[in-house]
């Protein structure tokens, strides 16, 4: 069993959508959650941060944390053909520390 | 705020040949970094990580002496591959993070072809 499991997809949806990625894992000691965008031939950039449970919210993006789950989530609302990408989610046991990555979720928004 | 910069975005080299890549935070002083190589559709895999002024620390599988990592300054992080071969052909992205904190901030990735 992987340590974070996600689903590669893909995942097809129309324009306007809220599309929820999802991440389980199976090590109690993660502390911090991310998420990344990574567009085609290009370096993943850090879209969201949290640390422990709870919600976060940054415009059109929202990450949830669940621990007594083991369970993230990413929501993006109004989904436009420009987010488009692999969406990998990420988790670590503190600073300084390597980060475990999901497979990655391929992520088709059509306009 | 937050950006890493990487140089060359993309190099050819002949087989034998060494070359080196480099990972730059621009904005802000990066106390650890860390070099990734991903192969097409699959999630990244990590391959070492540096402390400035500190030998860097290598995942298991990856030879130390052919890719040789230097974490001089804090802000700088280089990336030699010696006696490349074909097979070294990949996509290699750096990723820094702050003292203190535990996320990471992405380079585009250097994209190196080896004839």
């Amino acid at each position: 069993q992987k340590e974070v499991e996600q689903d590669p997809g893909p995942l097809s949806v129309p324009e306007g959508a809220i599309v929820s990625l999802n991440c389980t894992y199976s090590n109690s000691a993660f502390q911090y959650f991310m998420w990344y965008r990574q567009y085609s031939r290009k370096g993943p950039e850090l879209l969201m941060y949290t640390y422990s449970s709870g919600n976060k919210e940054d415009g059109r993006f929202t990450a949830q944390v669940d621990k007594s789950s083991k369970y993230i989530s990413l929501f993006i609302r109004d989904s436009q053909p420009s987010d488009s990408a692999t969406y990998l989610c990420a988790m670590s046991w503190g600073y300084g520390n390597k980060l475990v990555f999901g497979a990655g979720t391929i992520l088709r928004v059509k306009s | 705020g937050a950006v890493v910069s990487q140089h060359p975005s993309w190099v050819i080299c002949k087989s034998g040949t060494s070359v080196k890549i480099e990972c730059r935070s621009l904005d802000f002083q990066a106390t650890t970094m860390f070099w990734y190589r991903q192969f097409p559709k699959q999630s990244l895999m990590l391959m070492a990580t540096s402390n400035e002024g500190s030998k860097a620390t290598y995942e298991q599988g990856v030879e130390k002496d052919k890719f040789l990592i230097n974490h001089a300054s804090l802000t700088l992080s280089t990336l030699t591959v010696t006696s490349a071969h074909p097979e070294d052909s990949s996509f290699y992205i750096c990723s820094a993070s702050r003292q203190g904190a535990s996320e990471q901030y992405f380079g585009p990735g250097t994209r190196l072809t080896v004839t």
